[in-house]
């Protein structure tokens, strides 16, 4: 069974600081998903990752992707109150003979305070 | 349309009742997926849909759930005898189709069983 495991699941930081949420996977995969949740909202897309060695970037965001570690990350550089949401990986097992829709980890939920 | 729209927004049912969930992907997405969300964890994948068929149900927890998307645009999630433990948010997502593809998220349904 493939597990997604995201940490930590909860992260209180203040302005201006930086910090990375991990994301760890147990099974073979080239396709890891970020996305956002706002409380109440639906899912946003950040970032696809389709490649070892992929990195993404976008404002105070960056997302790599480490195939043989199986080990995604996302850091936040000099975190805005705004970036204040919960964080979720996924990873895409299908072209490795997994089910078809993606895996989703328990998710970060990261609160940025003045 | 602009985004993948899903109705209704909140949904109040008795258990044992039937319910259904509507869900109109981006237009020219043959890729479909539905997705459950509990309070406080991730998505979790219930059924694929490629076009008209239903490509992969691995997810659906037992036979009271089914869906169709009879012209291959929008879908229904039906939930048949319906018990407490379903109450949950239905998240649907549309992508271009299958592949290193991102998935948009609607709003989702938040269902509730009393």
């Amino acid at each position: 069974e493939l597990k997604v495991e995201q940490n930590p699941l909860f992260l209180s930081m203040q302005e201006g600081k930086n910090y990375t949420i991990y994301c760890n996977y147990s099974t073979t995969s080239d396709r890891l998903y970020w996305y956002r949740q706002d409380p109440g909202k639906s899912l946003e897309s950040l970032f696809v990752l389709l490649s070892n060695g992929a990195v993404k970037q976008e404002g105070r965001l960056m997302a790599s992707l480490d195939t043989k570690a199986r080990l995604s990350t996302l850091h936040i550089t000099a975190a805005v109150h705004d970036l204040s949401a919960t964080y979720f990986c996924a990873v895409d097992t299908y072209s490795g003979g997994g089910a078809d829709g993606l895996t989703f980890g328990k998710g970060t939920h990261l609160i940025i305070q003045p | 349309g602009a985004g993948v729209s899903q109705t209704p927004s909140n949904k109040v049912t008795e258990k044992g009742k039937y319910v259904e969930l509507r869900c109109d992907p981006i237009s020219g997405h043959t890729a479909l997926y539905w997705y459950r969300q509990s309070l406080g964890q991730g998505p979790e994948f219930l059924i694929y849909f490629q076009g008209t068929g239903a490509a992969d149900d691995s997810g659906l927890p037992n036979d009271r759930f089914f869906a169709v998307r009879p012209e291959g645009s929008v879908s229904t999630l039906k939930i048949q005898r319906t018990e407490r433990g379903d109450s949950a948010v239905y998240l649907c997502a549309s992508s271009l189709r299958r592949g290193p593809y991102e998935q948009y998220f609607g709003p989702g349904t938040r269902l509730t069983v009393t």
